[in-house]
């Protein structure tokens, strides 16, 4: 079926370094890649998005790169600090052609750890 | 504006228990879905609703059952709970199917 593939499953940086982490996903037809941080013993909240009409897109020191050629995606942190340790989910938007109703699919999460 | 709330935030049940799951959202949202969340497996998609009266499978349905029968509500049940069932479930909803605004969260231990 239809999914999306996250790696690396953990990344350990020191304060200071970038982060990247990339994502894959199966339905040519996807046009929408959300990320969602979520901090330990929290719900998920979006950061950061991407539509298929762009290749990138930046909001302060994180960004988010798009490739539909290969479809995959990538977030990246720069400048990395203590308060980015969380868990790092990318989505993708799938399109339910044959039936159904367009669903966002989930990638298995990034475990960031950042130490000063 | 309370936004998505689930409750409980915490459930032990016995295997074979039957228990439903509440979530309830302020927003007049048309979309709200269910997701299990579990290690390195991410967030997977249990059910979903576009509006009310409609649902839909989503990854992972066996097990789980629901229905909408209001804008605001979308209960999961668990007809028979089973250990492979322990998890913690978000609920989230939105105006469109590409967001997703999420709850607290439901630990669920099945013993």
């Amino acid at each position: 079926g239809e999914n999306v593939e996250q790696h690396p499953s953990t990344l350990s940086v020191q304060e200071g370094d970038s982060a990247v982490i990339k994502c894959t996903y199966s339905d040519s037809a996807s046009n929408y890649f959300p990320w969602y941080k979520q901090e330990l013993g929290k719900r998920p909240q979006l950061i950061i998005d991407i539509r298929s009409n762009v290749g990138e897109k930046k909001d302060q020191r994180i960004a988010v790169t798009l490739n539909k050629t290969a479809k995959h995606f990538s977030l990246h942190i720069t400048e990395t600090q203590p308060e980015d340790s969380a868990v790092y989910f990318c989505a993708a938007l799938l399109f339910m052609f044959s039936g159904g109703y367009n669903k966002l699919i989930f990638g298995a999460g990034t475990r960031l750890a950042v130490h000063p | 504006n309370a936004g998505v709330t689930q409750t409980p935030k915490f459930q032990v049940l016995k295997t074979g228990q039957s228990m439903t799951l509440q979530c309830a959202q302020d927003m007049n949202h048309e979309y709200m879905s269910w997701y299990r969340q579990d290690p390195g497996m991410g967030l997977r998609l249990i059910h979903y609703s576009v509006g009310a009266g409609i649902t839909d499978q989503g990854e992972v349905p066996n097990g789980y059952n629901v229905s909408r029968s209001t804008t605001e509500d979308f209960p999961l049940r668990l007809l028979s709970a089973a250990p492979s069932q322990t998890s913690v479930y978000f609920c989230a909803s939105s105006y469109r199917p590409d967001e997703a605004f999420f709850g607290q969260g439901t630990r669920l231990t099945v013993v």
